[in-house]
């Protein structure tokens, strides 16, 4: 089966610094790469993805990259703020209805 | 707005009580899983069902059972209830390009 390694597992860094996020996996079949992010008291919500057609994709501040041939994807925050600071997830899987395998999560602390 | 809720966010419960933990969603979603939350293990599956009536075990199914008998709702179920078993419960429902969809979570803390 799937297997998906993150890290690191906390991340420390001041406002307005950019931090980066990084997952690997096991199965060449997997081919969406979520990102959740997963603030206090709350559930994970997805807050970018990617499928293995495209190498990177933007959203405003937040980017995601992927090297199939690697089999890594990078989690990319850029002017970082203290509303970013949550626990993220990553996960892969093979996209449609198949269960997503999550990596284990890595708590971004920003400081003001 | 599409919603995942989840009935209890806090529950409260002795050893060796039965509890029940709800889920709707009003995606109409086929999928809909159950995930433990613990510090440092990340989203842990207990049980998924693909279709009404129809249940499959996840990687940690043990002492937990599953109730799916309307699409919208799926109910994870602790027959009795243990001291390792508090922890954070998440349900969540996946859409048609694999994203999901999780509800506030259910944080049950057995004593």
């Amino acid at each position: 089966g799937e297997n998906v390694e993150q890290h690191p597992s906390t991340l420390s860094v001041q406002e307005g610094d950019s931090a980066v996020i990084k997952c690997t996996y096991s199965d060449s079949a997997s081919n969406y790469f979520p990102w959740y992010k997963q603030e206090l008291g709350k559930g994970p919500q997805l807050i970018i993805d990617i499928r293995s057609n495209v190498g990177e994709k933007k959203d405003q501040r937040i980017a995601v990259t992927l090297n199939k041939t690697a089999k890594h994807f990078s989690l990319h925050i850029t002017e970082t703020q203290p509303e970013d600071s949550a626990v993220y997830f990553c996960a892969a899987s093979p996209g449609g209805s198949y269960i997503p395998t999550f990596g284990r999560g890595t708590s971004l602390i920003v400081h003001p | 707005d599409v919603k995942v809720t989840q009935s209890s966010r806090y529950l409260v419960k002795r050893t060796g009580e039965k509890v029940f933990l709800e889920c709707v969603q009003d995606m109409d979603h086929e999928n809909m899983f159950w995930y433990r939350q613990d510090p440092g293990l990340g989203l842990r599956l207990i049980y998924f069902s693909y279709d009404v009536k129809m249940k499959e075990k996840g990687d940690i199914p043990e002492g937990y059972s599953v109730s799916r008998e309307k699409k919208e709702r799926f109910s994870l179920i602790l027959e009795s209830a243990s001291t390792n078993q508090t922890s954070m419960y998440l349900c969540a429902s996946i859409g048609g390009v694999g994203e999901l969809f999780f509800g506030e979570g259910s944080r049950l803390t057995v004593l």
